[in-house]
Formats: structure tokens, sequence, C-alpha cells
């Protein structure tokens, strides 16, 4: 079985903070980790993943995420938020034809 | 190259009634997975359809049933609506099946008064 926990329902950052959203995985096979973004009244959209290829993975909009076996986890950062960062993101495992599970989101918050 | 289309994007019902959705995949896809997204929540896997049949399924009744077509296109349909089906519900297409690499469609938001 697989599932997927994303610590801290909100988190708040100020402009040019670095962002640290917290995702932790529990899977049976080695797993693809995913993180989306989705912005107001729009659908997902993704950021990066991990399908056992390179640990550290780049994403789009300056999005990182590096893959640690050894905690399970799958943790997102970037290095200076910007107030076009708030958002929620959702993290998200699966592997081959399993269905992908999501976690319950991180609504991120960037003031100036 | 248009992306996952959905209609409508958005939809008021009244308890006891029946809805569909609908959803076209991306050009190139063959797969298309349904979510439902509940407010504050994260997506939740409804079905996914494959070469017109559903191929998986997660933990939801009967009432929701989908079809999908030999273009690839896809309903969504709920019968005998509760207020607490009110949520967005999203398309996600893909090819072959696998959800590597899942393009979503903006949603379906879905009100039962």
């Amino acid at each position: 079985a697989q599932s997927v926990t994303q610590l801290g329902s909100h988190v708040s950052v100020s402009e040019g903070a670095l962002v640290l959203l917290r995702c932790n995985y529990s899977s049976s096979v080695p797993p693809y980790l995913f993180w989306y973004v989705q912005y107001p009244n729009q659908g997902l959209q993704l950021l990066l993943k991990y399908t056992s290829a390179a640990t550290l993975v780049k994403g789009i909009n300056g999005f990182e995420a590096e893959f640690k076996k050894s905690e399970t986890s799958f943790h997102l950062t970037k290095p200076s938020a910007h107030m076009s960062d708030a958002a929620e993101y959702f993290c998200a495992v699966t592997r081959g034809y399993n269905k992908l599970i999501f976690g319950a989101g991180t609504r991120l918050a960037v003031h100036p | 190259d248009a992306g996952v289309t959905q209609s409508p994007t958005h939809l008021i019902k009244t308890r006891g009634q029946q809805v569909t959705l609908r959803c076209s995949p991306k050009s190139g896809h063959d797969t298309v997975s349904w979510y439902q997204q509940a407010l504050g929540q994260g997506p939740q896997f409804i079905f996914q359809y494959y070469e017109e049949e559903e191929r998986q399924r997660g933990n939801f009744p009967d009432r929701f049933s989908g079809h999908q077509y030999p273009n690839y296109s896809s309903e969504l349909n709920v019968n005998a609506l509760l207020l607490g089906d009110s949520a967005l519900y999203l398309c996600a297409s893909s090819r072959n099946r696998l959800n590597e690499k899942l393009f979503f469609g903006s949603g379906t938001q879905l009100s039962v008064l």
C-alpha cells in the first residue's frame, strides 16, 4: 500500500525567504513521487517528479526536491520565495499502473 | 495543442438529481482518470478508463459511474446526488494507463444543494 503525509497544512514565508514544504511517503515498492501546484480555481500543474533516477530533482519555477529513502521523505524547497508562489501544493505517490495518491496539501502564503 | 478540457466548469444540482461531467484528454493520450477534490483536501481517485473499460476504481460507491468513448473522451456520472458530493471533479489524462505523467484539466466545480 502507498500513502503520503504532508506536514503542515499552512506555511507562511516572507518574500525572498526559503520555502520548505514537507512530504513523507509510505510505499511497499520503490515509489515514484510528485509535487503538484494548484492555483485558485485551477487544476493541478506538475512541478517535478522523481522516478528512480537522480535523487535531487529540479522542477519548474525554481523548485527542487530531494528523495531520501532512509527518511522516506521528498521535501520541496525553493531558495527564495516570490509572491507568485502562493498556492496549494500537493505531494503524490504512485508506481507503474497504480493510482496516484495525494497528500492533503499545504497552502503556501507569501507575504511582503 | 489543447490540453485536458472539462465541461462544464461549474454546476449546481439538488439532492437526488443526477449529473454528467465530461472530459476530453490531451492529444495523443488514451487513458482518462477522474479525481474528486473536496474543499481543503487532496484529490481522491475515483476510477480510470482505458480502451473503453474501467481499469481501476477507488473507494467510491456505485452511484459513481463512467464511460469512455472510442475517441478517448470520457464522462463521469453521479446518480442520487448527496450534499457530500459537492467538490471539484478533476479529469486527468495519460498514455497507456501509466500514471507517471498525468495532465490535469481545470476541473468541474459541482455544488449540491
